[in-house]
């Protein structure tokens, strides 16, 4: 049974772009919570998809949108990217209490 | 305000010592999930335990056990007989609404 699974695992953006990332969550699971973890600090809630819409959102501005599929994967996008942007997005799927997390994308802003 | 405080940013111990991390956390629900997450190098967190808050009956489950007590906010997790594949990022995170609160973490580095 394949885990949490994200891509890519590293990326490089200059500031200005725009940057797509992707999870499959767990199988079975069908809601799934996008992080974003700045060096040195923990994981920051970004938003939450269930039924392919967002059910609940952190305070991420505007240029942080998502997407949910049928199949419960998950697109995370940003855009106008900041130098600040830089950090590891972590993606967690769940179904009930726990969530599990993927290994992350380490998205750099140059 | 939601939030978690583990005041000890980093723990270094020698294999085979017992050590604990301190989580106090500040939550307005009045039920709700507590977990430790731990992060190694690669960067991936993993699932250690999961504690809910209307049960405070303590548990041990292998090498980690833990300590929650509702009046002070605390939830402390234990590791005995520490490994050097132990050494990683502890994240303490109730889940508030759906979604996990993380603190800081506490870095702990365990020596042969």
């Amino acid at each position: 049974d394949a885990g949490v699974t994200q891509s890519p695992t590293h990326l490089i953006k200059t500031r200005g772009q725009q940057v797509t990332l992707r999870c499959s969550p767990k199988s079975g699971h069908d809601t799934v919570s996008w992080y974003q973890q700045a060096l040195g600090q923990g994981p920051q809630f970004i938003f939450q998809y269930y039924e392919e819409e967002e059910r609940q959102r952190g305070n991420f501005p505007d240029r942080f949108s998502g997407h949910q599929f049928p199949n419960y994967s998950s697109e995370l996008n940003v855009n106008a990217l900041l130098l600040g942007d830089s950090a590891l997005y972590l993606c967690a799927s769940s179904f009930d209490r726990d969530a599990f997390f993927g290994q992350g994308t380490r998205l750099t802003v140059v | 305000a939601q939030k978690v405080t583990q005041a000890q940013t980093e723990i270094s111990v020698v294999e085979k010592e017992d050590v604990t991390l301190d989580c106090v956390y500040e939550t307005r629900d009045t039920t709700y999930y507590l977990f430790w997450y731990k992060q190694p190098p690669s960067g991936e967190l993993v699932f250690l335990i999961r504690r809910n808050s209307f049960d405070e009956q303590n548990e041990i489950s292998g090498r980690y056990s833990w300590n929650f007590q509702k009046s002070t906010s605390s939830f402390n997790f234990t590791i005995t007989a520490s490994q050097v594949v132990d050494s990683a990022v502890y994240f303490c995170a109730p889940r508030s609404q759906g979604n996990l609160i993380f603190g800081k973490g506490t870095k702990l580095s365990v020596k042969p």
